[in-house]
C-alpha cells in the first residue's frame, strides 16, 4: 500500500524557514518523481514544485522560485522541501504527492494527508 | 501563464447527472486529469489522461477533452459525490490546476 508521511509543519515568523519531510513506503520510490502542492485555507489546490524519480531534475512555480528548494534522499524514501525567506501568503497545508512516471507531467496517482504551514507574526 | 477555468459550483439532484467543464487555450492538446477533495481530506485522482478512470473509481465518473474545454461527467450522482473537484493539466514545465467546482447534492 502507498503511503506519504509529510512532517515539518508549523508556526514560523515572516522571513523564516522551514523544512518539510514527506517520508514513502509502499512502492520503489527512487522510480517515481514527487511533488509538493499546497493550499491556502479555504483555497484550491496550487502546485509548488516537483523533482524526477532521480532527483536530478526538477521545477517550481513562480511565486516560489529561489525561495524554495525540493530535494530527495532515495537511500531514505524521503521528500523534502526547504523553505526560505517565508511569507504570510505561503500559509497552506502542504502536500506531497506522487507521479505515476520517473519524469513529470502525469497525474497525481496519490497523495499525502497535508502539513500545516502557518507563516505569522 | 496558463490559466484553467471552472464554474465555482455545480448542483445536481440525486440520481441525475453532473457535468462540470474545464477551459483552457487549447487544453485538447493536453492531458486532462481531475481530483475530487472532500471537506478535511486529501486530494484523490478521479480521472487521468483525459479519459481514464484509476482503480477502485466508480464507472460513474468518466471525462473527455477537446477543444479548449474537459468535461467530468458524473452519472447518477450519488451523496457521496458532493465534493469540491479541480481539474488539473501540464504545461510549460508547471502543473496547473483549476479553480476549482463545489458539486452539491440537493
Amino acid at each position: 500500500e502507498v503511503q506519504l508521511l509529510e512532517s515539518g509543519g508549523g508556526l514560523v515568523q515572516p522571513g523564516g524557514s522551514l523544512r518539510l519531510s514527506c517520508a514513502a513506503s509502499g512502492f520503489t520510490f527512487n522510480n517515481y518523481a514527487m511533488s509538493w502542492v499546497r493550499q491556502a485555507p479555504g483555497k484550491g489546490l496550487e502546485w509548488v514544485s516537483v523533482i524526477t524519480g532521480s532527483g536530478g531534475n526538477s521545477y517550481y512555480a513562480d511565486s516560489v522560485r529561489g525561495r524554495f528548494t525540493i530535494s530527495r534522499d532515495n537511500s531514505q524514501n524521503t521528500l523534502y522541501l526547504q523553505m526560505d525567506s517565508l511569507r504570510a501568503e505561503d500559509t497552506a497545508v502542504y502536500y506531497c504527492a506522487k507521479d505515476p512516471s520517473g519524469s513529470y507531467g502525469g497525474p497525481f496517482d496519490y497523495w499525502g494527508q497535508g502539513t500545516l504551514v502557518t507563516v505569522s507574526s | 501563464s496558463y490559466e484553467l477555468t471552472q464554474p465555482p459550483s455545480v448542483s445536481v439532484s440525486p440520481g441525475q447527472t453532473a457535468s462540470i467543464t474545464c477551459s483552457g487555450n487549447n487544453l485538447g492538446y493536453k492531458f486532462a486529469s481531475w481530483y475530487q477533495q472532500k471537506p478535511g481530506q486529501s486530494p484523490v485522482l478521479v480521472i487521468y489522461q483525459n479519459n481514464k478512470r484509476p482503480s477502485g473509481i466508480p464507472e460513474r465518473f468518466s471525462g473527455s477533452n477537446s477543444g479548449n474545454t474537459a468535461t467530468l461527467t458524473i452519472s447518477g450522482t450519488q451523496a457521496m459525490d458532493e465534493a469540491d473537484y479541480y481539474c488539473q493539466a501540464w504545461d510549460s514545465s508547471n502543473y496547473v490546476f483549476g479553480t476549482g467546482t463545489k458539486v452539491t447534492v440537493l
